[in-house]
């Protein structure tokens, strides 16, 4: 069984489109992340969510909208994609905010905006 | 303002070699540190973490990562390096704000290549 799971794992799309990337985890974690790693594989949360309430918004524009319908999903929404969003989008998952709690990762959407 | 930095950006070692990937950090209060690494297409995988206690953390793979506070490092080694090692690492450090969100920092990852 997979932990964290998120589909699509590829999305190829063109400017200006909407997409969502679905994310589910099976671990029984109340804590929820979508990270983005860049083309240089650099890391950075976007989200976070603690028993489906938004504790951190890092500066991501407003096109960027994550949803939460219970605790074990955490879905993602891109309004009007742009060239520079292409990137590859990792859902991640933890038990509580506590700070020795690892996170478990999913395998990650590589979204490639043309 | 919590920071990780990963001074490589690749290691190169022969099979059978040890290897060490390096990571210093800098946070205010006490350092929670995680190593992770993601095969190529992949997600990232915990390997091991320091919380407290022994500075010598063991954990998957073989690996393991010697905390050390003076040099504020926490430097990734395995005895003897495979070939299936080879991937890219990433050293993150937990948010140690007073707003506990659970954000992990992370280093600018280190490929390692483990040659035959």
């Amino acid at each position: 069984d997979t932990a964290v799971s998120q589909t699509p794992k590829y999305l190829v799309t063109q400017m200006g489109n909407d997409k969502s990337i679905k994310c589910e985890q099976n671990l029984g974690h109340d804590t929820m992340y979508w990270y983005k790693q860049d083309s240089k594989k650099f890391l950075k949360i976007m989200f976070s969510y603690n028993n489906k309430e938004l504790i951190i918004n890092e500066t991501v524009p407003n096109r960027f909208s994550p949803k939460s319908p219970d605790k074990a999903h955490l879905n993602l929404h891109i309004n009007s994609l742009e060239l520079g969003d292409s990137a590859v989008y990792f859902c991640a998952s933890s038990q509580g905010t506590l700070r020795h709690a690892e996170a478990f990762f999913g395998q990650g959407t590589r979204l490639t905006v043309v | 303002a919590q920071s990780v930095a990963q001074p490589e950006d690749q290691v190169n070692v022969a099979e059978g070699n040890p290897l060490t990937v390096k990571c210093t950090y800098s946070v205010s209060g006490n350092p929670y540190l995680f190593w992770y690494v993601q095969y190529p297409n992949r997600g990232l995988q915990f390997l091991l973490k320091y919380i407290t206690g022994d500075n010598l953390v063991k954990g998957s793979y073989g690996f393991e990562a010697e905390f050390n506070k003076s040099q504020t490092s926490f430097h990734l080694k395995k005895p003897s390096a495979l070939v299936s090692d080879s991937a890219l690492y990433f050293c993150a450090v937990r948010d140690g704000s007073s707003s506990n969100t659970g954000k992990l920092i992370f280093g600018q990852g280190t490929t390692l290549q483990v040659k035959p």
